[in-house]
C-alpha cells in the first residue's frame, strides 16, 4: 500500500466546507484513493473513491491532484454529525487490504 | 437487509477463556474480514476470506482463528483470552472486483480481564 499523510486534527465551523488533506507521494499509477470515515464508537463508513479524475457523490466531493501525489476530500457543507475520524487510503492495486492509519480527527463546531 | 451484523455487542473474558464473535452479512459479498481497533488507534486486519472456502492471515492474526461458515458467515475465535485481546472488533465485507469498498459491521466491543 502506498503510505498516507494525514493532519492528525482538523476543526471546521458548522455549515461551511470541511477540506480535508492527504499526501500520498508515493501512489503508482494504478492505485486508487479511498476515503472512509469513523463516527465515533461505529464501524468506519465508505465516503468515496477515485483514480485521476475529481469524483462527487451525495456525501462528499474528491479532488486529486494532476499528479496525484496528494488529494482532498471535501464535505461541502459540514453538520455536527460530521464529527468523525478521516480516514485516506490508498490499497495496493489488486490488493484485498485495507490499511487504516490514524486518520484525521474532524470536529464540527456549532 | 440489515447489512453486516455482528453478535455479542459487549463481552467481559477472564484471562483463558475462548469464546467465538460472530458475523453475518446479507449483502452477498464474497470477501469478508475481521479487524480489531485498539484505543486511539486505527484499524489492523487480523484475518480475512476472499471467497467461500478460503481464508488468509493480516498483519495481527496470533491468536486468533476463523472460520469462513458458508458466504453469509465468517467467525473469529479466541481459544485463549489474554488481556491484550481486549478491543473493538469489527467485521466488513467486500463485493468483489478491482473496487476496495468494505462494509463493515457495529463492531463488538470485548474486555479480558
Amino acid at each position: 500500500d502506498a503510505k498516507t499523510t494525514q493532519p492528525p486534527s482538523m476543526d471546521c465551523a458548522e455549515g461551511r466546507a470541511a477540506n480535508l488533506p492527504c499526501n500520498h507521494s508515493t501512489i503508482s499509477g494504478n492505485e486508487y484513493v479511498y476515503w472512509y470515515r469513523q463516527i465515533h464508537s461505529q464501524g468506519p463508513q465508505y465516503i468515496i473513491h477515485g483514480l485521476k479524475n475529481n469524483e462527487t457523490n451525495e456525501m462528499a466531493s474528491l479532488i486529486i491532484t494532476e499528479d496525484r501525489k496528494s488529494s482532498t476530500l471535501i464535505l461541502p457543507h459540514a453538520t455536527l454529525r460530521d464529527t468523525a475520524v478521516y480516514y485516506c487510503i490508498v490499497p495496493g492495486a489488486g490488493s484485498y487490504q485495507l490499511t487504516f492509519g490514524k486518520g484525521t480527527k474532524l470536529s464540527v463546531i456549532p | 437487509n440489515a447489512g453486516v451484523t455482528q453478535t455479542p455487542k459487549f463481552q467481559v473474558l477472564k484471562t483463558g477463556q475462548s469464546m467465538t464473535l460472530q458475523c453475518a452479512q446479507d449483502m452477498n459479498h464474497n470477501s469478508m474480514y475481521w479487524y480489531r481497533q485498539d484505543p486511539g488507534m486505527g484499524l489492523r486486519l487480523i484475518y480475512y476470506s476472499a471467497s467461500e472456502g478460503t481464508t488468509d492471515k493480516g498483519e495481527v492474526p496470533n491468536g486468533y482463528n476463523v472460520s469462513r461458515l458458508n458466504k453469509r458467515e465468517f467467525s473469529l475465535r479466541l481459544e485463549s483470552a489474554a488481556p491484550s485481546q481486549t478491543s473493538v472488533y469489527f467485521c466488513a465485507t467486500r463485493a468483489g472486483g478491482s473496487v476496495e469498498t468494505q462494509y463493515f459491521g457495529p463492531g463488538t466491543r470485548l474486555l479480558v480481564l
